[in-house]
């Protein structure tokens, strides 16, 4: 398997631009994650996906951020409108259980946002 | 809130063993504990997990006391490519979600 696969891989965009993020998880997980990485902040659930279905999206900072999951093997976060703190890594992850034996989450590579 | 605590920064030499301790106080009854590995510029990577007692693999060992509210990560004979950030999780009572902590930022020197 090619493991979880984000895109883009890097992005700088200006204040007040949409941006969305697009991922690609493991074949067969049932379960996404969206997390973002700062030095301030450190690695942050976002959101996660139960089969397709958003269960907690409690880490989402605010109403600018969005994320879907319209399929098994797509999700995408959006952020409208972007503004400079937003910039950080964001790691989308997929595992196939959170619980027991066998809860590995398996990370992407990471989406490099820059908001100027 | 549960969460776990683990040291901040480490430092060590090449060649040298590791022991990384995290607290889970509240750890849930019937899950495991997870060890990640992350370097600059990736996603945390699984290293090793388990439930009770003793886990071995090729990278780490990894010890849980009877009473499971800690965690040791044994690191053997560590060289300058184990630098890097290493993550405990431990799902907490009432939890269903990962949490990652600020992991414990392990720097080797020469």
């Amino acid at each position: 398997d090619a493991g979880v696969i984000q895109s883009p891989r890097h992005e700088v965009t200006e204040m007040g631009q949409e941006v969305t993020l697009r991922c690609k998880p493991i074949s067969g997980h049932d379960y996404l994650f969206w997390y973002r990485q700062t030095m301030m902040r450190g690695l942050e659930l976002l959101i996660y996906f139960n089969n397709n279905v958003p269960i907690d999206d409690s880490g989402m900072p605010e109403d600018r951020f969005s994320a879907k999951m319209p399929n098994a093997s797509f999700s995408t976060l959006k952020i409208q409108p972007s503004e400079p703190r937003d910039s950080a890594v964001y790691f989308c992850a997929s595992s196939l259980r959170i619980q027991g034996a066998g809860n590995t989450i398996y990370f992407g590579e990471g989406s490099w946002l820059t908001v100027v | 809130l549960a969460k776990t605590t683990q040291p901040i920064s480490m430092d060590s030499y090449e060649g040298q063993e590791v022991n990384i301790t995290c607290s889970h106080n509240n750890i849930a009854t019937n899950d495991y504990i997870t060890w990640y590995q992350q370097f600059p510029s990736q996603g945390p990577r699984f290293i090793i997990q388990g439930y009770k007692t003793k886990v071995t693999n090729e990278v780490a060992s990894l010890f849980i006391p009877a009473d499971r509210k800690s965690s040791t990560l044994s690191l053997p004979r560590v060289s300058l490519s184990d630098t890097a950030v290493y993550y405990c999780l431990a799902p907490s009572v009432g939890y269903s979600t990962l949490t990652f902590g600020k992991g414990t930022m392990l720097l080797v020197s020469p």
